[in-house]
């Protein structure tokens, strides 16, 4: 069983839509990180949070801890916003455990 | 403000060649890791470093070996490629309690 578990695996959305992509974990973490990669390119991290819930522009990101899960959310979704998103949690020896990845293309 | 940097960005190597990735961050992180990510699989760690002069190994390390040179640079060596080591390859860094920081991946072909 994978220790960080996401879903869905692929999303296919029109522009305008709300996006919802999902992180189970069942390992003690620190920290959830929420990542985006774009085809063929380099990994940039979206969120890093503990607790409660996060915002930057379009992109929220929440957490609950006793339930252990996560969302990312996408308000107003773009075909810019075609990309993998990746769920990572820290762990108590301070690395990370990577889900699989949703991969996410948004259609004009 | 270059972040991460990780050369090459392409390599493809015959089997039984060596190479060395290199890895260089600018922000004085304490932790550096080596990951690998292939198709179907989330990235999996091969190496990481905790600190300067300290290594560990990771969920795969078979096959590599890594040196953290000083606090910029982590390096990761493959000392006989092989055709299971064709990969896409990252290397990151961390702060105590900070977002990591990742390179912009190298991307391996063993023949």
């Amino acid at each position: 069983k994978n220790e960080v578990e996401q879903s869905p695996q692929n999303l296919t959305a029109q522009e305008g839509e709300f996006i919802t992509i999902n992180c189970s974990y069942s390992v003690g973490i620190s920290a959830l990180h929420w990542l985006q990669q774009h085809p063929g390119g380099g990994i940039v991290s979206l969120f890093m949070l503990s607790s409660g819930k996060k915002k930057h522009g379009r992109l929220i990101a929440t957490i609950n801890i006793q339930e252990k899960h996560s969302s990312l959310h996408i308000t107003a979704s773009h075909p810019r916003d075609s990309a993998v998103y990746i769920c990572a949690v820290t762990v108590s020896q301070g690395n990370l455990i990577f889900g699989k990845g949703t991969k996410l293309s948004v259609k004009p | 403000n270059a972040g991460v940097t990780q050369t090459p960005k392409f390599q493809v190597l015959k089997t039984g060649q060596s190479m060395t990735l290199q890895c260089a961050q600018d922000m004085n992180h304490n932790s550096m890791y080596w990951y690998r990510q292939d198709p179907g699989m989330g990235l999996r760690l091969i190496y990481y470093s905790a600190s300067e002069g300290t290594t560990d190994k990771g969920e795969v390390p078979n096959g590599y070996n890594v040196s953290r040179l000083n606090k910029r640079e982590f390096s990761l060596r493959l000392e006989s490629a092989a055709p299971s080591q064709t990969s896409v390859y990252f290397c990151a860094s961390r702060g105590t309690g900070s977002q990591a920081f990742f390179g912009q991946g190298t991307r391996l072909t063993v023949v």
